[in-house]
């Protein structure tokens, strides 16, 4: 039973393209995140929700827009991709709380600006 | 802003030796903190969580130090096998109100040769 899914797990895709990619936890947490990890393997976060509402917008660009329609989803919206947009993009989730973020994390979704 | 530091990029040993990773951070001091394993093409996958108030943290053969006066923590891997191979993440919780989120250092790729 996947704790949490995202997908697709490959995305190629043209530069100029919208695309979204889909995230949902069955751990009851309230708390659920965006990360991205470039080609350095730098994982650093983008975005944070706490019960469908945003805590943490990290200097993304507009064009990244996070949509949670309820407290297990948290799908990632990109509008006019570019080619530095090419990473992995992780979706997690934790119970938020202090000394109690234990992250989740799904698989990953390896997106491929061309 | 808060920085996280993994001293090596890279760390190469023999099956059988103890494996010993660092982490510095600056700034504040977190009140927590985690390390996570993370496998080639899949997320992080959390491994131990250490308090400002807890010196040492011990799973199996791994055993996790905090020492908030060098701003440090030390992640040891005893009788390291092959399997341990893997990169390794180190992560502070930060809040913004009441709800935490992680940041990550770059982490540190650790090879065991047979």
């Amino acid at each position: 039973d996947t704790a949490v899914s995202q997908t697709p797990k490959y995305l190629v895709t043209q530069m100029g393209n919208d695309k979204s990619i889909k995230c949902e936890q069955n751990l009851g947490h309230d708390t659920m995140y965006w990360y991205k990890q470039d080609s350095k393997k730098f994982l650093k976060i983008m975005f944070s929700y706490n019960n469908k509402e945003l805590i943490i917008n990290e200097t993304v660009p507009n064009r990244f827009s996070p949509k949670s329609p309820d407290k297990a989803h948290l799908n990632l919206h990109i509008n006019s991709l570019e080619l530095g947009d090419s990473a992995v993009y992780f979706c997690a989730s934790s119970q938020g709380r202090q000394g109690n973020t234990e992250a989740f994390f799904g698989q990953g979704t390896r997106l491929t600006v061309v | 802003s808060q920085k996280i530091e993994q001293n090596s990029e890279a760390l190469n040993i023999q099956e059988g030796k103890t494996a010993t990773l660092t982490c510095n951070y600056t700034n504040y001091s977190p009140a927590y903190l985690q390390w996570y394993r993370q496998d080639p093409g899949r997320g992080p996958v959390f491994l131990l969580l250490i308090r400002e108030n807890e010196k040492e943290k011990r799973k199996e053969r791994l055993k996790v130090t905090f020492d908030t006066t060098l701003k440090q923590s030390l992640f040891h891997i005893t009788a390291s096998q092959p399997a341990d191979s893997a990169t390794y993440l180190c992560a502070l919780e930060r809040y913004g109100g009441s709800q935490g989120n992680l940041i990550f250092g770059k982490g540190t790729k650790l090879s065991v040769k047979p």
